[in-house]
């Protein structure tokens, strides 16, 4: 059974036009990231909530917010898409001190965004 | 600056012999290794980690060699399948409780029967 599950797996939207990715989690990890993966590039951090505290990764355009209500969901925000952030957004999450010390995350299946 | 390299896009191998992938990494600080594997429309799954302590980890047909002084580690998969067929990610931790992870390009494996 999935345990990070990402919705929606594809998404169209229009240039401007925001966008909302969810991420949901039975694994009740208190850390949960937001990856951008363009295509034939690595993984990029955008920022992760450690419970409740957000952490931003300096280069993460402001075009980009989060949100994490409670531990199992998390939000990405797309404010204003444009061309370039058209990519695959992979959530994943990891259990705090154990799966930090790790290093291990668990990730779902993505969710491609298209912008036209 | 990419301080995680996968610097072959991709590597084609016959079913039944080794498959070396190689990852070179910029920063000293970084204190633990892992590798992913990613099949089309999944996302990355863990495969094998390793600690800057050591230089060799082993699990079964995958192996992960590091040398901290060249900043290189690779990983080794003996005898290669065709199940193996994935996209193969690198990562490293720098020394954070957070996981924080700093991903590679991948490199595609190609498996043939």
């Amino acid at each position: 059974d999935a345990m990070v599950i990402q919705n929606p797996r594809y998404q169209v939207t229009q240039f401007g036009k925001p966008v909302t990715l969810s991420c949901s989690q039975t694994l009740n990890h208190n850390v949960m990231y937001w990856y951008q993966q363009k295509s034939s590039q690595a993984p990029k951090l955008l920022f992760h909530y450690y419970d409740k505290d957000f952490n931003n990764e300096a280069d993460t355009p402001d075009n980009f917010q989060s949100r994490r209500p409670n531990t199992s969901f998390c939000f990405l925000d797309i404010r204003s898409p444009g061309l370039g952030d058209a990519a695959m957004y992979l959530c994943a999450t990891s259990s705090g001190l154990a799966g930090a010390l790790a290093g291990e995350l668990f990730f779902g299946e993505g969710s491609r965004l298209t912008v036209l | 600056d990419q301080q995680v390299k996968q610097n072959s896009p991709s590597l084609s191998v016959q079913e039944g012999r080794i498959s070396i992938l190689n990852c070179d990494y910029t920063n000293s600080m970084f204190d633990y290794f892992l590798w992913y594997k990613k099949y089309p429309a999944e996302g990355p799954t863990f495969l094998i980690s390793i600690s800057s302590i050591k230089d060799k980890n082993e699990d079964g047909r995958f192996t992960v060699f590091l040398n901290k002084s060249a900043k290189h580690l690779s990983l080794h998969i003996v005898p290669s399948q065709p199940g193996d067929s994935a996209v193969y990610f690198c990562a490293a931790r720098g020394s954070s409780n957070t996981g924080k992870l700093i991903f590679g390009q991948g490199t595609t494996l190609q498996v043939k029967p």
